[in-house]
């Protein structure tokens, strides 16, 4: 079975760190791109960053620039989020997706997501 | 990170036909695919529409993409319970260097 699991989210303080993870099962991880998208609480979908398929080219929304870094183990068939200098506005649910083969932004596997909370 | 325009809420009967639109600009859907998504309440989005009109393998023909100029279109046709969700639009933008979302238009089935 496709399928994409999340991990790692949690209660963090302002300024903390989290690194999240998505391990991938049922393809061939290596040939996807890869992407995490966010969702804060009765909100609409928020791009994060994407990864192409062997790790060597990323993007990042504005928000997150700087501060999020993407990352992939081929080898491990994860896909990781290292999240720093986190703040109230990053809190979301937190979905590691799969890009359609041959697409870069076309996502159509997706994981359950993993919450996020920036709290005191 | 910019957003595309939808409207925030759409509705109809069942059996109806429903339009949903997406508005953006020469640097996002002027020049690149448009996607679609569908999210139930409570559950992960799934992919409804990409490369503007094409269906992935599972997804009634009852759900078409189009696309003109800077804008492009969702439509339900034959429209059934089952279809009331949020839809959400997204493009890669070249100018951001990132893809953006539309902020979600919620069909209601009465």
């Amino acid at each position: 079975e496709v399928q994409l699991v999340e991990s790692g989210g949690g209660l963090v303080q302002p300024g903390g760190s989290l690194r999240l993870s998505c391990a991938a099962s049922g393809f061939t991880f290596s040939s996807h791109w890869m992407h995490w998208v966010r969702q804060a609480p009765g909100k609409g979908l928020v791009w994060v960053s994407r990864i192409n398929s062997d790790g060597s080219s990323t993007n990042y929304a504005d928000s997150v620039k700087g501060r999020f870094t993407i990352s992939k183990d081929n080898a491990e068939n994860t896909l990781f989020l290292q999240m720093n200098s986190l703040r109230a506005e990053d809190a979301a649910v937190y979905y590691c997706a799969r890009a359609v083969l041959s697409t870069r932004n076309s996502l159509d596997i997706w994981g359950q997501g993993t919450m996020v909370t920036v709290s005191p | 990170q910019s957003v595309l325009a939808q409207p925030p809420s759409a509705s109809g009967t069942p059996g109806q036909r429903v339009s949903i639109s997406c508005s953006g600009s020469s640097s996002n859907i002027g020049s690149n695919t448009v996607i679609w998504y569908q999210q139930l309440p409570g559950t992960a989005p799934k992919l409804l529409i990409y490369r503007s009109s094409q269906r992935p393998s599972g997804v009634p023909d009852r759900f078409s993409g189009s696309k003109s100029g800077t804008s492009a279109s969702l439509a339900i046709s034959g429209l059934q319970s089952e279809d009331e969700a949020d839809y959400y639009c997204a493009a890669w933008d070249d100018s951001l260097s990132g893809v953006i979302f539309g902020g979600g238009t919620k069909l209601t089935v009465l």
